[in-house]
């Protein structure tokens, strides 16, 4: 299987906390994608970051990419009670129409 | 603009059955692709579609199998449903539906099928 894996599987903070979650992959990649999953609905795009960047930036969302640990960590900063869901990675090759989505990581954040 | 509408929004149906689920996606969009979500299997690609015709399916059984139409939308059936077909299935839009185009997709909310 090309899922990649995420940790941690659950993360509980403080509101006003960073929070951090990493996603691990397996073959090479055009593009990994962030998805944000609240209670059982569909997922929504946060944003996406090339194989050739290493870094990108939106709103309190940073994403770094690693090509040669094939690895992507994605951070909220100063997290509301809002941000509680489940973020997952997706993972896109050059070529092809389907997504590699990683286990996701659960993030309750505590008013 | 109008997101992608998936119906019914909750579904049960007994051992045996069979299903089908709808999938309209944002207006323009050629593109469809149908996910499985459960909590032992995480999201699984079922099958894309584009122009009406299957271009990639996943690792499923036959039993999975999905249309689409002239004007896009998308239906996934499921015939012989078992227990373990239980999940939610969730469609994604897309312009070409080529994940490697740099840019994101729209996700339905999803079906959630219970199987009883």
């Amino acid at each position: 299987s090309q899922q990649g894996e995420e940790d941690p599987q659950a993360l509980s903070i403080q509101e006003g906390e960073n929070a951090t979650m990493n996603c691990s992959y397996k073959t090479s990649i055009n593009n990994l994608q962030w998805y944000r999953q609240n209670s059982g609905r569909g997922l929504v795009h946060l944003i996406l970051i090339r194989s050739n960047e290493r870094e990108k930036h939106s709103g309190r969302l940073r994403v770094t990419l690693d090509t040669s640990k094939k690895s992507s960590s994605l951070l909220i900063t100063a997290s509301r009670a809002a941000d509680t869901a489940s973020y997952f990675c997706a993972t896109a090759g050059f070529t092809g129409n389907q997504f590699y989505f990683g286990t996701g990581t659960s993030l309750t954040v505590i008013p | 603009k109008a997101g992608v509408t998936q119906t019914p929004r909750y579904l049960i149906k007994t051992r045996g059955q069979q299903v089908t689920l709808s999938c309209s996606p944002i207006s323009g969009h050629r593109s469809v692709s149908w996910y499985q979500q459960t909590p032992g299997q995480g999201l699984q690609f079922l099958f894309e579609y584009f122009s009406e015709t299957q271009r990639n399916k996943g690792n499923f059984p036959g039993r999975f199998s999905g249309r689409q139409f002239s004007n896009s939308r998308s239906e996934m059936n499921v015939s012989t449903l078992e227990l373990g077909d239980s999940a939610l299935y969730l469609c994604a839009s897309s312009k070409d539906g080529q994940t490697g185009n740099n840019y994101g997709y729209t996700f339905g909310s999803g079906t959630r099928l219970t199987v009883v």
